[in-house]
Order: C-alpha cells, then sequence, then structure tokens
C-alpha cells in the first residue's frame, strides 16, 4: 500500500525557521514529481511548492518565495521543506502530495496526500 | 491572480442528488478536478480530468464540464458523503495551482 508521512510541525516564533520532511512507502518518489500544500485551521486549501521528479524545476506560490525552499532526496524516498522567517499567516497543516500529469499532457494535479503535519506560528 | 469560485454550502437529504459546482475563465480549456476532506482527514481524490473516477471510488460520484464550469455530482447522497468538496485547476498559462474555496456538503 502506498504512503506519504511527514514529520517536523511544531511551534515556532515569527521569525524562527523549521524544516518538515515526508517519506514516501510502497512507491518510488524519485518516478514523481511532488509538491506541498497547505492548510489554515478552518480554512481552504493552498498550494505551496513543487518539485520535479529530479530537483531540476521548482515552483513557489509568491507569498513564500525567497522563505521557503523545496528539496528532495530520492536516495532516501523523502520531500523536503525548508521554511525560514516564518510569520503568523504560515500557520496551517502542511501536506505532502504526489504530483500527476493528466492524460493531456498539460495539468499536474495531487493523486496522493500525506496526513499532514501542523506548524504554529507564534509568539 | 487566478481564482475558482463554489458555493460555500450544500445541503439535501439522504438518497437525494447533490451538485457541487466550480467556476473559473480557464476551466473551458483546463481540466477540473475534485478533492473530498472528511473532518480531521486528509483530502481524498474524488474525481479527475473532469470526469474520471479513480479506481475504487463508489460509482454515485460524477464529474462533468461545460465552458467555464465543473459540476461534482453525487447521485443518491449518502451520510457518509458529508465533508468539504474542493475543486482545483490550473490558470490558463499552467504555471497557477489552484484550488476553488471549498463547498461543505451537509447530508441530513
Amino acid at each position: 500500500e502506498v504512503h506519504l508521512v511527514e514529520s517536523g510541525g511544531g511551534v515556532v516564533r515569527p521569525g524562527g525557521s523549521l524544516r518538515l520532511s515526508c517519506t514516501a512507502s510502497g512507491f518510488t518518489v524519485g518516478d514523481y514529481d511532488m509538491s506541498w500544500v497547505r492548510q489554515a485551521p478552518g480554512k481552504g486549501l493552498e498550494w505551496v511548492s513543487g518539485i520535479n521528479w529530479n530537483g531540476g524545476r521548482l515552483g513557489y506560490v509568491d507569498s513564500v518565495k525567497g522563505r521557503f525552499t523545496i528539496s528532495r532526496d530520492n536516495a532516501k524516498n523523502s520531500l523536503y521543506l525548508q521554511m525560514n522567517s516564518l510569520r503568523a499567516e504560515d500557520t496551517a497543516f502542511y501536506y505532502c502530495t504526489r504530483d500527476r500529469l493528466s492524460g493531456g499532457g498539460g495539468d499536474w494535479y495531487f493523486d496522493l496526500w500525506g496526513r499532514g503535519t501542523l506548524v504554529t506560528v507564534s509568539s | 491572480s487566478y481564482e475558482l469560485t463554489q458555493a460555500p454550502s450544500v445541503s439535501v437529504s439522504p438518497g437525494q442528488t447533490a451538485r457541487i459546482t466550480c467556476s473559473g475563465d480557464a476551466l473551458s480549456k483546463k481540466y477540473a478536478y475534485w478533492y473530498q476532506q472528511k473532518s480531521g482527514q486528509a483530502p481524498v481524490l474524488v474525481i479527475y480530468e473532469d470526469t474520471k473516477r479513480p479506481s475504487g471510488f463508489p460509482e454515485r460520484f460524477s464529474g462533468s464540464s461545460s465552458g467555464t464550469m465543473a459540476t461534482l455530482t453525487i447521485s443518491g447522497a449518502q451520510v457518509e458523503d458529508e465533508g468539504d468538496y474542493y475543486c482545483y485547476s490550473t490558470d490558463s498559462s499552467g504555471n497557477h495551482r489552484v484550488f476553488g474555496g471549498g463547498t461543505k456538503l451537509t447530508v441530513l
């Protein structure tokens, strides 16, 4: 069975840093593009960042550019998100997702999600 | 920035048909995807590429798209279908990956 498990969440002060990890089981991470999606408590979903299979192409939502860095280690079957200069508005559950390319080849979507890890930014 | 618009809530009685819509300018060119999120759980893919259903998902869930609107239909909704439903797509360039605001489905 395929799974994604996130870790690394916690409480951090504004301006602080945190590194999230995501470990996959049941499939080879290196065969897929991957993303992080977040959800503030009681709010909707927001794509945060994505990385292609070999780490050669990265993408970020405007609100985290310059502060967050996505990376991967295919040998460890893992995905990471380094979060610096954290703000209160970054408080959210962070989900690791596996990306799939649509049949038409034009769109990426998320076909597998982890259970999420909670990041709380508070003084 | 690109937006997908959903109604905040939909309510039906058990056995009735629930329809959840999602509107966006680029939906005439881009696929819509639907995710179900039950309370305290991670989202799960319900419909992909407008109309396709992942294997193992109940047949009462179906998707359609016409013009700039996509629709998730639950035929014969059941109490266990309650939750939040999010549409997802990209803008016409494919560079911006966007979720709708979510629709809370109540079945009672």
